[in-house]
Parts: structure tokens; sequence; C-alpha cells
């Protein structure tokens, strides 16, 4: 049971690349989210998707494009990297909108745009 | 709009002493409320919630009440020990139609537990 995997776990860029994060659960979790964490701020939703074919913005969308093809996958994928997307970025799963079953969190991406 | 505010950290405790970390929030109607864990270079892992007021929620020794009247969510332990070194979120997911399956966040509150 794997959960939800991440990948890659460490990259660094330099600024103006652009790369795709992904995330991939096996759980058929409806809700999937993408969440930015930097110190003293908590997480911040960047993006979500409540099922297949259907994504949102979140709080903090700005730079970032996803998709949902498929139930199982969920990728974020940085169009032009800014120093300002330098990050650790969790991508989480639920079996429902509803949350009340919580989320299911991988284990992460750390960032570094110079 | 909605938000959580946890209490500033860090917060450094001996083995087996008391531990409370504050959680306050603002919400329209009747959010759920949870606790994250995440320990050194993990993701965040549920440690507790709930989903109505005068809940309590519990797990591995912690527990918390959704206490309506004065909108907290305050996380408790009597006895910590070093394993439980980590960060702390308290978050809370919206009431009905704003309900879009987001999680609300605070920004964490880091306990370090010394022997």
């Amino acid at each position: 049971n794997a959960g939800v995997t991440q990948t890659p776990k460490f990259q660094v860029l330099k600024t103006g690349q652009s790369m795709t994060l992904q995330c991939a659960q096996d759980m058929n979790h409806e809700y999937m989210s993408w969440y930015r964490q930097d110190p003293g701020m908590g997480l911040r939703l960047i993006h979500y998707s409540v099922g297949a074919g259907i994504t949102d913005q979140g709080e903090v969308p700005n730079g970032y494009n996803v998709s949902r093809s498929t139930t199982e996958d969920f990728p974020l994928r940085l169009l032009s990297a800014a120093p300002s997307q330098t990050s650790v970025y969790f991508c989480a799963s639920s079996y429902s909108r509803q949350m009340n079953y919580g989320y299911t969190f991988g284990s992460g991406t750390r960032l570094t745009v110079v | 709009g909605n938000s959580v505010t946890q209490m500033e950290g860090p917060v450094t405790l001996s083995e087996e002493a008391f531990l409370t970390i504050n959680c306050t929030y603002t919400a329209t109607g009747y959010p759920s409320l949870f606790w994250y864990v995440q320990y050194p270079g993990e993701g965040l892992q549920l440690l507790l919630k709930a989903t109505k007021a005068d809940d309590k929620g519990s797990n591995k020794g912690f527990e918390a009440t959704y206490r309506k009247e004065t909108t907290s969510f305050h996380l408790e332990k009597g006895s910590v020990q070093v394993s439980d070194s980590a960060v702390y979120f308290c978050a809370l997911s919206p009431y009905g139609s704003s309900n879009t399956g987001k999680l609300i966040f605070g920004q964490g509150t880091t306990l370090q537990v010394k022997p």
C-alpha cells in the first residue's frame, strides 16, 4: 500500500527553467491537492482537483499549472521557475471533499530555484 | 474568511512534561478541525480530528476538544516523550457549501522534547 508517492524528492532548478512535480496515489481517492510549505507560513494551497478532469485554483496558483487526466495522477508544472518558488511541495489526497477522513500526504519535494 | 492561528514556537519541554499547543480558528458555521504532525524529513500525518462541537479527538495520548464557544481546538498530552518532537499543525475544513475539500492550516508549532 504505497499511499501518495511524490517524485523527485529533491530538485535544483535555474531561474526560467520548467519542470513537473509528479504525484500519484493508489487509494482511489477522489480529491487531490498541492500545497507549498514555507517557514512560518504553514501550508498554502496551490491547486486542487475534485476528480478526473476537474481542477481549480487554490490560494497561491500563479506560476503553476495542473491537470488531472486520471484518478491516480496529479502532476504540478512550474512553467518558468522563479526564486520565490523555492519551497517544499506536498501532494495530498482524500477519499472525498468532505474531509471527514482527513488528508493523506506524500513525503514532499524540496525545490530550490537559483 | 476562514483562518487558523497557532501559538508561536518553538516549544521546548523536558520528557514527561505536560504539553499544550493552543489553536484558535475563525470560520462560519461548523468546520471540521484537525491536528497534523510532521516528523523531520517527512510529510504530514493526521494525528486527530473532530467534526462537531464538543467532540474530543484523541490518538497516541494526544487529545483536543472542539470548543465552539471559544473557537478553539487546543492540543494536549499528559506526558511527552522525546519521540514526540515534531512540528504540529492545526487545520480546519470549512463547513457546507464553502467546503471544496480545502484544508486551511495554521503556521505550525515546533515541539522539541529533551531527555
